[in-house]
């Protein structure tokens, strides 16, 4: 089965710009899609086909993917984007979640 | 406003049965592939299974396969994982979440509240 790898945590401080990588083999050659989870909530959609930001998410939220990582990334990142984020692909028929990455906004 | 409204969870004993039902309005649900997703206490997303629009389709990851069963209701708007022969490991807030319909991949655009099931004896 495809096997996706996420970074467990990454530190950041406020105003500063947060990556958050999500790594699987030939990963470029499909689309990967975001998530973000704040504690006690639900997954909300941050990213999708790669690069287009879900409605309602601000602009600095932006997605790449090419050979093998994708990345999640957070421009100018504010306390308000503390949260577990969650990258998503598929292969074939199954859909495949990454272990999740913890932001931390110092 | 999508909604989806997940029910049924609850204490359910190692080899138990229980069925989960995702009750959905605000959009043409005929339309829609709708998946199921847990997350067991402090872990990550798990993917479960999908359904297609007129389940002609259904998937299953490895760890449900041949004990959970999704079937929806598009007169009902409404979603259903039947899940047999429980197992502790089988613990988690299960989400129902809406495939966006766009473009072959999926990917998640609305997810209900969740319904947590606890499987101990």
């Amino acid at each position: 089965s495809y096997e996706v790898t996420q970074t467990p945590s990454v530190s950041v401080s406020p105003g500063q710009t947060a990556n958050i990588t999500c790594s699987g083999d030939k990963m470029g050659d499909e689309y990967v899609s975001w998530y973000q989870q704040k504690p006690g909530q639900s997954p909300v959609l941050v990213i999708y086909q790669d690069n287009k930001r879900s409605s309602g998410i601000p602009e600095r939220f932006s997605g790449s993917n090419s050979g093998n990582t994708a990345t999640l990334t957070i421009s100018g990142t504010q306390a308000m984007d503390e949260a577990d984020y969650y990258c998503q692909a598929w292969d074939s028929s199954t859909v495949v979640f990454g272990g999740g990455t913890k932001l931390t906004v110092l | 406003e999508v909604q989806l409204v997940e029910s049924g969870g609850g204490l359910v004993k190692p080899g138990g049965s229980l069925r989960l039902s995702c009750a959905a309005s605000g959009f043409t649900f005929s339309r829609h592939s709708i998946n199921w997703v847990r997350q067991a206490p402090g872990k990550g997303l798990e993917w479960v299974s999908s359904i297609s629009s007129s389940s002609s389709y259904k998937y299953y990851a490895d760890s449900v396969k041949g004990r959970f069963t999704i079937s929806r209701d598009n007169a009902k708007n409404s979603l259903y994982l039947q899940m047999n022969s429980l197992r502790a490991e089988d613990t988690a807030v299960y989400y129902c979440a809406r495939d966006s319909a766009v473009g072959a991949s999926p990917f998640f655009d609305s997810w209900g509240q969740g319904t947590p099931v606890s499987v101990s004896s």
